[in-house]
């Protein structure tokens, strides 16, 4: 099946830095990525969508300001939480959906841990 | 708002078949309905994915009913490591954006 990795696994910062998660379909061209946040015990929140080339589209209450996604090529979406604090860390998830696939089938990679400090 | 609605938890025994239902009353023409693994601190594993009426695969089988308002996840003979959290997906095409919006999930605890 296609395959999503996510970059880095898990990453520790201090509060006011910037970090950058990568996400890359490694097998199959993803014309829309998805990105999500996981608190502990809760569910998926979809934070946002984004397609190839274009501007991502948040979801209500996320502040795209402070969550930059960029998805510059079909194969890479890329989310920086600008200026961390610790009410940012979380579980990141990203989901990417194929271009020759139907619109149902998303991947999703393994998840990124941050901590803020 | 999720589209689904799912038992918050389920205890079952090792060696049992479990059966998880999720609700989606406002399932569109188009949509199917996927479900979803999750272990702690991974992303979510895809199990299956069906229409209409029954889909089997080496892992599990996927019951939907004419009406398509509602759909079992069925799992043969649960083991330990089939403890996890199991979502229902639906497709929300609302805004012109097909995505998916996560329930709540069950909680699946598989007892020795």
């Amino acid at each position: 099946g296609a395959v999503v990795s996510q970059h880095p696994s898990w990453v520790i910062c201090k509060s006011g830095t910037s970090v950058k998660i990568e996400c890359r379909s490694l097998d199959f061209q993803a014309t829309t990525m998805f990105w999500y946040r996981q608190f502990p015990k809760q569910s998926l929140m979809l934070m946002a969508t984004s397609n190839e080339g274009s501007k991502a589209t948040y979801e209500q209450g996320v502040e795209k300001d402070k969550f930059l996604i960029n998805h510059a090529s079909l194969t890479l979406s890329t989310l920086t939480v600008t200026s961390a604090h610790p009410e940012d860390s979380s579980f990141y998830i990203c989901s990417a959906r194929g271009s020759s696939g139907g619109y149902n089938e998303q991947f999703f990679g393994p998840g990124t841990r941050l901590t803020v400090l | 708002l999720a589209k689904t609605t799912q038992p918050i938890s389920m205890d079952s025994y090792e060696g049992q078949e479990v059966n998880i239902t999720c609700s989606h009353n406002n399932i569109a023409t188009n949509d199917y309905i996927t479900w979803y693994q999750q272990f702690p601190s991974q992303g979510p594993r895809f199990i299956i994915q069906g229409y209409k009426t029954k889909v089997t695969n080496e892992v599990a089988s996927l019951f939907i009913p004419a009406d398509r308002k509602s759909s079992t996840l069925s799992l043969p003979r649960v083991s330990l490591s089939d403890t996890a959290v199991y979502y229902c997906l639906v497709g929300d095409r609302a805004s012109g954006t097909y995505k998916y919006i996560f329930g709540t999930g069950t909680r699946l605890k598989v007892l020795a």
